[in-house]
């Protein structure tokens, strides 16, 4: 079974470009996470899917972030315009679906890494 | 979520037992206990979880104290390939409409360095 994957793996963009990263969470799993790494600073979440519906959102930092799951499959996390603080890894993880009592566990993919000139 | 407390960084001797401690003194009752992992610069790789029994699995054992307060991975024969950044984290269950809120809160972890 293929695990979470990101693409690209990398990427350089200057500052006031537009760069769109891509999630494809593993196959079955309803739930969808975004979490970045800003240098020198902890794993933040930014925010959640249940299929097609933002779920949480609350880690999103601000207005220039746009996520989308359209149909419920992969996600894609927009940064428009890009700033200099945009700069880190973005990690995406998915899960199964949750039902009351039980949790899934997370699965992470190798992450994109966003360098903002 | 519960905060954690671990270590900065720790040593262990490749084939020895890496006992990684973690304290969460605040954990309530739904609350689990989960580790990951983060090898260089790889997504991180989850480990182990558990409630309060003790568990383990083909990569590592999780004790957890009776009164939920602190807890060890427990990587039994380490290898250079553990070399890697170890997060204990707190999560929860919290529902709203029926459905799970699941973030993972990661703190500052444990650098775990594994010497020949």
């Amino acid at each position: 079974e293929a695990g979470v994957t990101q693409f690209p793996s990398h990427s350089v963009i200057e500052k006031g470009q537009t760069v769109t990263l891509r999630c494809d969470p593993i196959s079955g799993h309803d739930n969808l996470y975004w979490y970045r790494r800003v240098m020198g600073k902890e794993i933040k979440f930014l925010l959640h899917f249940v299929k097609e519906s933002k779920q949480d959102e609350s880690g999103m930092p601000n207005n220039r972030f746009l996520a989308e799951r359209t149909g419920g499959t992969y996600s894609t996390l927009k940064v428009q315009p890009a700033e200099l603080e945009d700069s880190g890894v973005y990690f995406c993880a998915s899960s199964q679906e949750e039902q009351a009592g039980v949790m899934k566990t997370q699965y992470f993919g190798p992450g994109t890494r966003l360098l903002v000139l | 979520d519960a905060k954690t407390t671990q270590p900065p960084s720790m040593d262990c001797a490749e084939g020895r037992a890496a006992n990684l401690p973690c304290n969460h003194s605040t954990i309530s009752g739904n609350e689990y206990v989960y580790w990951y992992r983060q090898i260089h610069s790889q997504g991180p790789q989850y480990i182990i979880h558990g409630l309060k029994n003790n568990e383990t699995n083909e990569m590592a054992s999780l004790i957890i104290t009776e009164d939920r307060k602190s807890s060890t991975l427990i990587l039994p024969h380490a290898t250079l390939r553990d070399t890697a950044v170890y997060y204990c984290i707190v999560r929860g269950l919290t529902f709203a409409g029926g459905t799970s809120y699941g973030k993972l809160t990661f703190g500052q972890g444990t650098i775990l360095t594994v010497h020949p």
